[in-house]
């Protein structure tokens, strides 16, 4: 059983360029759920996907996006990056919108300068 | 607005004895309990979970308690061991499952020799 993989592991960008995070689900998973987890914080929801269409929203601003392939990999996109954008991005892959508990990946560490 | 809470930075015991951890929250919507406990360097792992209709749930040396009036939950660790070491997040969702998981800041649990 493949568990969920992320990349890149580390990312540095500068104010204002946009970011690109990828995800690859649990196998048999078809539900890829986004989170944030800045320093001393918990995280906190972006989305989640659910057979390629988004099913609920954080709160987070439109300038984050994200996509759902047929495979159930997934992407994460962040436009105009903010300072605050710096922090750990984790995905979650888990059965039918979170009926098995979510199963993450070591997320992508993002780095806004 | 910090809708689940973990007072407690940092919690440390010894080998043995029983490791307490608590969580409380405010949003009486709440209807699904979860922990998840994090490595460095590595994403979240499910720990157990609790529904509202329950008020304890037990696997193995890991027990939940859910106090619904005071809008507390506990988790206890027993017998607890070293590699028990990790950050521990509580969460909570209003959909039964595991969508939409609002996680408080994390306690820091170290297990001493």
């Amino acid at each position: 059983e493949t568990g969920v993989t992320q990349s890149p592991t580390h990312l540095i960008k500068t104010r204002g360029q946009q970011v690109t995070l990828r995800c690859s689900s649990q196998s048999g998973h078809n539900t890829v759920s986004w989170y944030q987890q800045a320093l001393g914080q918990g995280p906190q929801f972006i989305f989640q996907y659910y057979r390629e269409e988004e099913n609920g929203r954080g709160n987070f601003p439109p300038r984050f996006s994200g996509l759902q392939f047929p495979n159930y990999s997934s992407e994460l996109n962040v436009n105009a990056l903010e300072l605050d954008d710096s922090a750990l991005y984790l995905c979650a892959s888990s059965l039918d919108r979170g009926l098995s508990p979510l199963h993450f990946g070591n997320g992508t560490r993002l780095t806004v300068t | 607005d910090q809708q689940v809470k973990q007072n407690s930075p940092s919690l440390s015991v010894q080998e043995g004895r029983i490791s307490i951890l608590n969580c409380d929250y405010t949003n009486s919507m709440f209807d699904y309990f979860l922990w998840y406990k994090k490595y460095p360097a590595e994403g979240p792992t499910f720990l157990i979970s609790i529904s509202s209709i329950k008020d304890k749930n037990e696997d193995g040396r890991f027990t939940v308690f859910l106090n619904k009036s005071a809008k507390h939950l506990s988790l206890h660790i027993v017998p607890s061991q070293p590699g028990d070491s990790a950050v521990y997040f509580c969460a909570a969702s209003e959909q039964g499952g595991s969508e939409k998981l609002v996680f408080g800041k994390g306690t820091k649990l170290t297990v001493n020799p």
